[in-house]
This record gives structure tokens, C-alpha cells and sequence, in this order.
């Protein structure tokens, strides 16, 4: 079993929906949960990061955390064509600001319609 | 402000010949640095990882190798290529005056082995 599970899509929906993407994890020992953004051919870069469960907002994007379930959430709300990206779901050991593991999903294909 | 720069952004290579790619931060000192290669469906894999000058640590055995010459200078390097080293490599950072928890991606390299 992969300790970090996450559908690999493609999810395609039309502008303006909500979408939501997930991951699922096997080891307790996980101590933040990230989610990335990645483009066609970039580097990827870091949509919100959590160390909690429950929920967390900044702007259209929402994640949220189940560690009861091992399970992760990212809420997109009026999704937009931008959006269109990968999306990786992340999970880390560490000391802040010191050498972290990090665990990436597979990443979830999103694509927003106009 | 801290910027990561990786370099070139894509390489063609036959098989059996060397490679070197380059990793660069700005605007941070003694930073975590770390190679990982996406493959299409595999995610991201963590190849090695430095804390310091001169300080290696090698993730999965394979035919690549890395060093750190410079505190922000961070080289992957093959002798001989392989069909199996085709993939898109980045290279990470994180650190007390950059991001807490979790990287921050170089924009990658594509590497074509033929």
C-alpha cells in the first residue's frame, strides 16, 4: 500500500463549479499536509499548507483535514480556467525549518472549462 | 527575497554519456536542498537531499549521484546515462527564512535519454 493515495483524474469541469480533490494516507506519523499546484512543464509551488485537522481558507481554495480518517481535502470554489493545472496533494515530517520528508500523490489533472 | 534557479531546462542525451545539472538559491544561507525526478504516474521520488556543505544523502540507489560544493549550490551528476534516467527533475529548497513547512520548486529540467 502507497502511504499517500490520490486519484489521478483528469477531472474536468466548467467555470464556476466547485471542485474538490483528495488524498488519502496510511501513516499516522505525518505531521503537515500540503497541497501544490503545478503547471505543464514547472516546477511545482505551494497552494496552502495545514498541521491541524479541520478546515482552512485563503480566497477560492479551502483544505481540508481528517486525521481521524487519513484523509485530505482541497476545495477549489469558482473554479477558472487558470485553475487548469495538477494538483499535488503532500505530506511531511520535520522540523520547521530544518530538513522535512516529504511524501508528494501522484497528483490529480484538473482542467476548467470556459 | 529567495529565488531557486535550476538549469538548463531541457536536455537531450544519448545513452552512456554524462550529465550535470545545476541548482542554484539566492537570498538565503544554509539552506535544505534536494533533488527529486517526477515520472508520468510515479509522483514525485526523492533522490537525495543536503543540510549542508558537502553533506549527501542518497534516497533510493540508482545511477545518479549528487554533491554540494557551495552552501547554496547543489549538482546532480551521471557517469553514463541510462534509458530509465529520462524524466523531469527538480531541485528544492526549504529553510528558517524560506518556506517552514514543506519546498520551494526550482522550475526543472526535462531530461530526454535516447
Amino acid at each position: 500500500q502507497k502511504e499517500v493515495e490520490q486519484d489521478p483524474g483528469p477531472l474536468s469541469v466548467p467555470e464556476g463549479a466547485i471542485v474538490s480533490l483528495n488524498c488519502t494516507y496510511s501513516n499516522s506519523a505525518f505531521q503537515y499536509f500540503m497541497w501544490y499546484r503545478q503547471y505543464s512543464r514547472k516546477g511545482p509551488e505551494l497552494l496552502m499548507y495545514t498541521y491541524s485537522s479541520g478546515n482552512k481558507e485563503d480566497g477560492r481554495f479551502t483544505a481540508q483535514v481528517d486525521k481521524s480518517s487519513k484523509y485530505i481535502s482541497l476545495f477549489i470554489r469558482d473554479s477558472q480556467p487558470s485553475d487548469s493545472a495538477t494538483y499535488l496533494c503532500a505530506m511531511g515530517r520535520g522540523n520547521s525549518g530544518g530538513y522535512q520528508k516529504v511524501t508528494f500523490g501522484t497528483g490529480t489533472k484538473l482542467q476548467v472549462i470556459p | 527575497s529567495q529565488t531557486i534557479h535550476q538549469w538548463p531546462a531541457t536536455l537531450v542525451q544519448p545513452v552512456g554519456s554524462p550529465l550535470s545539472l545545476e541548482c542554484t538559491v539566492e537570498g538565503t544561507s544554509n539552506p535544505n536542498l534536494y533533488w527529486y525526478r517526477q515520472a508520468a504516474g510515479r509522483g514525485l521520488q526523492l533522490l537525495f537531499y543536503s543540510v549542508g556543505i558537502g553533506q549527501i544523502s542518497s534516497e533510493v540507489p540508482q545511477n545518479l549521484s549528487a554533491s554540494r560544493p557551495q552552501d547554496r549550490q547543489f549538482i546532480l551528476s551521471s557517469k553514463k546515462l541510462l534509458l530509465s534516467d529520462s524524466g523531469f527533475y527538480l531541485c528544492a529548497w526549504n529553510g528558517v527564512s524560506g518556506q517552514i513547512y514543506g519546498y520551494t520548486f526550482g522550475s526543472g529540467t526535462r531530461l530526454t535519454v535516447v
